[in-house]
């Protein structure tokens, strides 16, 4: 069955820092997405970076890129320079099947990392 | 470009009572999906429409329905409305084939 485990409940990182959140994911289909998301105390689901199963080159968005190793089943995010703005909940999310093809737009979630960013 | 426009944004509600939520999905995009964002359960997938039909389904009760229009707006319905059902709703949309899945900002609902 699929399924995303995010081990790290919560971690603190010194502002200007670098920071690596771990995400690893089951999944039995050659075919999936990966997916980070922010989302701050207001709610909203901010997208910070995809990654798709068959790049194969790490996708990077500005501060963030996303360590994809595909042999061990991990899609860390890292989030360089940490800002103030950074601390929110973080959550990793794994989308199945084909994306060249219509096959729906289901994420399965993980539990998600409180990153906290220290002045 | 605007976003994913879910309304409203907080919500009381009764016991017993029955819940509308509405989602305005990003001009484009025709896949719709709806989440329940709880302490206890995380992220939970509800449903997802795309072109008017459903297209996935999660593990959720029968009180919990939803639908899209011809514009690919989008409402979910929660009947007879139990103090389990207080949560997070989510929205998001996405092209037919995308790499991006965007949300919205959230309805919160509480039900007393």
């Amino acid at each position: 069955a699929q399924k995303i485990t995010q081990t790290q409940p919560g971690m603190f990182v010194q502002e200007k820092e670098a920071v690596t959140l771990d995400c690893t994911y089951d999944t039995s289909d050659q075919s999936y997405g990966l997916f980070w998301y922010k989302q701050p105390s207001s709610g909203e689901m901010i997208f910070l970076i995809y990654q798709g199963s068959y790049d194969e080159q790490n996708a990077t968005e500005g501060r963030y890129s996303l360590n994809f190793q595909k042999a061990r089943k991990s899609a860390n995010l890292v989030i360089s320079a940490s800002q103030l703005g950074d601390s929110a909940m973080y959550f990793c999310a794994m989308r199945e099947g084909s994306l060249r093809y219509n096959q729906g737009g289901k994420l399965i979630f993980g539990q998600g990392t409180e990153l906290s960013v220290k002045p | 470009k605007a976003g994913v426009t879910q309304t409203p944004r907080y919500l009381i509600k009764t016991r017993g009572q029955q819940v509308t939520l509405s989602c305005s999905p990003i001009s484009g995009h025709r896949s719709v999906s709806w989440y329940q964002q709880t302490p206890g359960q995380g992220l939970q997938f509800l449903f997802e429409y795309f072109s008017e039909t459903q297209r996935n389904k999660g593990n959720f009760p029968g009180r919990f329905s939803g639908r899209q229009f011809s514009n690919s707006r989008s409402e979910m319905n929660v009947s007879t409305l139990e103090l389990g059902d207080s949560a997070l709703y989510l929205c998001a949309s996405s092209r037919a084939t995308g790499n991006t899945i965007y949300f919205g900002e959230g309805s919160w609902l509480t039900v007393v």
